[in-house]
């Protein structure tokens, strides 16, 4: 079975500084990592993955996640957060074949201020 | 493509009453996921078909609540009684076989008083 821990419920930061959200995961297989973002009102939005090759990876609005095996973590970085970065980011996990199945951590709350 | 379609998008009615919520998957995904999300539990997924199988049902709270998938383009998340618990968002979820992304629909937000 695999489980995933989000080490924060709620990060503030002040607009253009660096943030790190936490993600922790369980697994005895290997598994797909992903980070989806969900902003006020709306439904999850995929915002990046790793499926394999490079360990770190990029979305197209500056966050980025490194893999890290024997950690097992997936954390998630952004150098310099805007307003419009303020939602709820989900970190989740698949195992290698089998169904579709998405296991989701608890979520993070990160509020940007001006 | 218009993405996942669910309908209503806010329902509210009256503890006893039958809900029944829906879900148009994007056209061409073999699998289809129900999820809750509440404060206290989070983003909970009750059921997921593939192919309009239903393939595990475990996270479905009780026998008020039961899911059917007709046909690909189609599923239904009924809930009968309801209950003020009941209370949540709604999202309804597809992928592709073989593909890692689920695309979420805008949510159902029901309230039962």
């Amino acid at each position: 079975a695999q489980s995933v821990t989000q080490l924060d419920s709620q990060v503030p930061v002040f607009e253009e500084a660096p943030v790190e959200l936490r993600c922790n995961y369980s697994s005895s297989v290997s598994v797909y990592l992903f980070w989806y973002v969900q902003y006020p009102n709306q439904g999850l939005q995929l915002l990046l993955k790793y499926l394999s090759g490079s360990t770190l990876v990029e979305s197209i609005n500056g966050f980025e996640a490194e893999f890290n095996k024997s950690q097992t973590s997936f954390h998630l970085r952004k150098p310099s957060v805007h307003i419009s970065d303020t939602a709820e980011y989900f970190c989740a996990v698949r195992p290698l074949g089998g169904y579709n199945k998405l296991i989701f951590g608890a979520g993070t709350r990160l509020a940007v201020h001006p | 493509d218009a993405g996942v379609i669910q309908s209503p998008r806010h329902e509210v009615t009256e503890m006893g009453q039958e809900v029944t919520l829906r879900c148009k998957p994007i056209s061409g995904h073999d699998y289809l996921f129900w999820y809750r999300q509440t404060m206290m539990r989070g983003l909970e997924l009750l059921i997921y078909f593939n192919n309009n199988v239903p393939i595990d049902d475990s996270g479905m709270p009780e026998d008020r609540f039961s899911a059917k998938m007709p046909n690909a383009s189609f599923s239904t998340l009924k809930i009968q009684p309801s209950e003020p618990r009941d209370s949540a968002v709604y999202f309804c979820a597809s992928s592709r076989q073989g593909a890692d992304e689920q695309y979420f629909g805008p949510g159902t937000r029901l309230t039962v008083t």
